[in-house]
């Protein structure tokens, strides 16, 4: 299977840690990457590989992978981190990129 | 620091073809895939495809019978063109810089995206 499953909701209090997955086949093999995107805007990649930061993205987001499941966690969540956020990674042909269904994550 | 600037026409009718190009300024245009990513309104993202420098492509294959990216790397530009849209294919389009490795470890990202070109399929 090519698809990457997210749970579509999440929700946090200001300062708390949340973790969201992303569960796939393809994830076995490759790293998932994060992105994060607020209304109207890119998305923009908060993680990717093991557990890569791009430039100035917060120390407090982080990645985790086991089996066929990766994760993405914001410890200490702050009003601003509220937005959908999707996982990606490569499908198991290697040739294509899959996006995962999303999860909003409201900062409550 | 690489920015993506992008364009095209955001009103079609059923039936016609959609094209839009992505301009890459102040990075290396080889090295890469270029990628196009849409979003209907709503809705999670859809890859739509890529091309490196030399003009190697990927699809994703529920669009592939429709989609054709070309690249022009003189001038650091990568072009999408989707044939006979529907109400379906409306949606924000957005261009990206895509690269990955499998070397001792397996990952692929898109660290830079173009602002997106909302396309619109309307009679």
């Amino acid at each position: 299977s090519s698809e990457l499953t997210q749970d579509p909701a999440v929700s946090v209090a200001l300062g708390q840690t949340i973790r969201i997955t992303c569960q796939g086949d393809s994830l076995r093999r490759y790293y998932a990457s994060w992105y994060q995107q607020k209304p109207g805007q890119a998305p923009v990649l908060v993680i990717y590989g093991k557990n890569n930061r791009p430039s100035g993205i917060p120390d407090r987001f982080s990645g985790s992978s086991s089996g066929n499941t990766a994760s993405l966690t914001i410890t200490g969540a702050q009003a601003e981190d509220e937005a959908d956020y999707y996982c990606n990674s490569r499908d198991s042909s290697g040739n294509h990129y899959v996006f995962g269904t999303g999860t909003k994550v409201s900062v409550l | 620091q690489v920015q993506l600037q992008q364009w095209g026409a955001g009103l079609l009718k059923p039936s016609e073809t959609l094209s839009l190009t992505c301009a890459v300024y102040g990075g290396s245009f080889s090295g890469y895939y270029w990628g196009w990513i849409r979003q209907p309104p709503g809705k999670g993202l859809e890859w739509i495809g890529e091309i490196n420098h030399s003009g190697s492509t990927n699809y994703n294959p529920s669009l592939k019978s429709r989609v054709t990216i070309s690249v022009e790397s003189s001038k650091n530009q990568f072009s999408l063109k989707l044939s006979s849209v529907t109400a379906a294919d409306t949606a924000v389009y957005h261009c990206a810089r895509g690269w990955g490795t499998t070397a001792g470890t397996y990952y692929y990202y898109m660290d830079v995206w173009g602002k997106g070109t909302t396309v619109t399929v309307s009679s």
